[in-house]
């Protein structure tokens, strides 16, 4: 069974900076591209990053380049979002999901990482 | 970025009717590769979302077959043909084809 399970969010003043962590189990890590989306509350789906299977192909969005960090350890099956300058706005709940076809198949349960002075 | 963009943003059904979900992108997301990365997802309350169809028109496993996705091009559908209680919630259309990925703003699906 697929399972992807994210830990790391909290409480974090603007400014401040979060690692959140993704576990996977039940395929080929290795081999699959991940991806961060994350979803402000009340509110729609927003695409973050993905990280190419080879750990060093990254792509973000424009709202977030710069400040967060992709990456991946392949031996932990574990992909990271190193979160920088947070700001109010950056608060949603934040899934990892795995890439299928250019599209997005399992999804974990979802961090909530909240900005707040 | 390609803007996705959905009709309509809400839409009550009666139980065993169909229903029916637009996407329009604002590029067409016909890939270097021949391919159409063009996805549905469904998100049922309190849950995170789940892949129902990629590539335009290729269900997922484990979909019903009473999901089906059609178009081409720039305009995209997504057809329930009777809807089930378990099918409440939102729809969202995303694309792939162009980073960065790109989602609709959802379409929400409710009884009547």
């Amino acid at each position: 069974e697929v399972q992807l399970v994210e830990s790391g969010g909290g409480l974090v003043q603007p400014g401040g900076s979060l690692r959140l962590s993704c576990a996977a189990s039940g395929f080929s890590f290795s081999d699959a591209w991940m991806n961060w989306v994350r979803q402000a509350p009340g509110r729609g789906l927003v695409w973050v990053s993905r990280i190419h299977s080879n750990g060093r192909d990254t792509v973000y969005a424009d709202s977030v380049k710069g400040r967060f960090t992709i990456s991946r350890d392949n031996a932990k099956n574990t992909v990271y979002l190193q979160m920088n300058s947070l700001r109010v706005e950056d608060t949603a709940v934040y899934y990892c999901a795995s890439d299928w076809f250019y599209s997005t198949d399992y999804w974990g349960l979802g961090t909530l990482v909240t900005v707040s002075s | 970025d390609i803007v996705m963009t959905q009709t309509p943003l809400s839409s009550p059904v009666t139980l065993g009717q169909p229903a029916s979900i637009s996407c329009r992108s604002s590029q067409s997301l016909v890939h270097s590769d021949g391919n159409t990365y063009l996805s549905w997802l469904h998100q049922g309350p309190g849950q995170p979302p789940r892949l129902l169809i990629y590539k335009i028109s290729n269900r997922f496993s484990g979909v019903p077959d009473r999901f089906s996705g059609s178009g081409a091009g720039t305009d995209f559908t997504l057809k329930i043909s009777r809807v089930e209680g378990e099918d409440v919630g939102v729809y969202y259309c995303m694309q792939g084809t162009q980073a960065p990925y790109t989602f609709g703003q959802g379409t929400k699906l409710e009884i009547k």
